[in-house]
């Protein structure tokens, strides 16, 4: 199974400021037909998730232009350019290249200084 | 808009059997891979099982298989799943999620709000 690391795992941000999170697969994630499948959702407190990004850079309808998703083979970055308050809660990667099974990161909290 | 309701969760004793449902709509049913993935109290997602768009494929993890199953019915757009002989880690919200077709099966897109399942004597 392809193991997703998330780093931080936890992220004290200012308002305002810019932050990254960091995504490493265990193998490469690009696929036989040449697209690499690296998903980013966001889990606000209570909430269910909610995805943000797929096939690393692509931004999901309705989804504020200040995340981007980067990365290509194995090491992967989700971009806040200037975070605002309701960023907060837990951001997973996911990769679905190599399924089964398709495996999350350990999640990433972000909170507010 | 696309929804998806889980119902079916609560408090089972281990060893027991518990069906979870999830109504979809919004959506053609018909044409989409569907997920179930857990997150056990205050840790990560776990993904837990997914059925092609047309049934004729069930995958599970590691954890629950032989013991869950998923299954589809396309006259009432709804997924489920059964869970047999219940242990007390599958203590979890279980979310219902709607595959995300982008040439491959590219796990979910949309969630549900979930249903808390919680396994104690």
């Amino acid at each position: 199974d392809v193991v997703m690391t998330q780093s931080p795992l936890s992220l004290p941000v200012t308002l305002g400021q810019p932050a990254s999170i960091s995504c490493r697969s265990s193998q490469s994630l690009v696929h036989s037909d040449g697209s690499t499948y690296l998903s980013w959702f966001h889990q606000r407190p209570g909430q269910s998730p909610r995805r943000l990004i797929y096939r690393v850079s692509n931004r999901d309808s309705g989804v504020p232009d200040r995340f981007s998703g980067s990365g290509s083979g194995t090491d992967f970055t989700l971009k806040i350019s200037r975070v605002e308050a309701e960023d907060v809660g837990v951001y997973y990667c996911m990769q679905a290249t190599h399924w089964p099974p398709w495996t999350f990161g350990q999640g990433t909290k972000v909170e507010i200084k | 808009q696309v929804q998806l309701v889980e119902s079916g969760g609560g408090v089972v004793q281990p060893g027991r059997s518990l069906r979870l449902s999830c109504s979809t709509s919004g959506f053609t049913f018909r044409s989409h891979a569907m997920h179930w993935v857990r997150q056990a109290p205050g840790t990560g997602l776990e993904w837990v099982a997914c059925i092609s768009y047309d049934a004729a494929y069930e995958h599970y993890a590691d954890s629950v298989r032989g013991r869950f199953t998923i299954s589809r019915d396309f006259s009432k757009n709804t997924l489920y799943l059964q869970m047999d002989s219940v242990r007390p880690e599958d203590t979890a919200i279980y979310y219902c999620a709607r595959d995300f077709y982008d040439g491959i099966n590219s796990g979910p897109d949309y969630w549900g709000q979930g249903t808390l399942v919680t396994v104690s004597s």
